[in-house]
């Protein structure tokens, strides 16, 4: 069975750190781009981060542009999402996706066909 | 970055109805655009990628049309469980970004 299951999540003050994780089963996950989503509280869909199938091609969203790390390990089929220097606006359900493709390209077509369940995330003193 | 605007914001029907949702981009896209449908607490479901072509598994009522700026979700005959949230999304290009959603209630 094709599966996502992200981990990490929790609460973290202002200026802190949180690493978040994504274990993949049911798939090849070496061969497939993976993406980080993110849903604030009543609120709509907030595309994050995106990481190539060899890990050499990442893309990020501009509000979290360097603070947030997307990176992976083949060998535990794990996603990870570093999250530094978080702000209250950064509070959200984090989802990690998997993508058709192995890497993201104009014309190539990309979606996100397996979504994790989520792992919340949030921002207080 | 390129804008989805998605219409409307929520819409009432009933069992049986004709549901039509609308996304437009804010510049051409070409045929690169997906729909989603999220139920409360649960994760995002694609049902629709390039703009039409039906993911295994769902229901043939639904259907997606459109190119360039404009694209339609249409489901024909709505079921109890179409009663949910839809989001579109273009993947033309970096940063991907979503419409902001339609929320399909009971009327």
């Amino acid at each position: 069975q094709v599966q996502l299951v992200e981990s990490g999540g929790g609460v973290v003050q202002p200026g802190g750190s949180l690493r978040l994780s994504c274990a993949a089963s049911g798939f090849t996950f070496s061969d497939f781009g993976i993406h980080w989503v993110r849903q604030g509280p009543g609120k709509g869909l907030e595309w994050v981060a995106f990481i190539g199938y060899d890990g050499r091609n990442k893309y990020y969203g501009d509000s979290v542009k360097g603070r947030f790390t997307i990176s992976r390990d083949d060998s535990r089929n794990t996603l990870y999402l570093q999250l530094n220097s978080v702000r209250p606006e950064d509070t959200a359900v984090y989802y990690c996706a998997k993508d058709f493709r192995r890497y993201f390209g104009s014309g190539t077509g990309n979606a996100l066909d397996i979504w994790g369940r989520g792992t919340l995330v949030t921002v207080s003193s | 970055d390129i804008q989805m605007t998605q219409s409307p914001s929520s819409l009432s029907a009933s069992v049986g109805d004709r549901v039509t949702i609308t996304c437009r981009a804010s510049q051409n896209i070409g045929t690169y655009f997906n729909w989603y449908q999220q139920k409360p607490g649960r994760a995002p479901k694609l049902l629709i990628s390039t703009t039409s072509f039906l993911q295994n598994g769902v229901p043939s009522r639904f259907s997606g049309t459109g190119s360039g700026t404009d694209f339609t979700l249409t489901i024909t005959s709505l079921q109890p469980e179409d009663f949910a949230t839809y989001f579109c999304q273009q993947s033309f290009s970096i940063p991907l970004t979503f419409g902001g959603g339609t929320k399909v209630e009971v009327k």
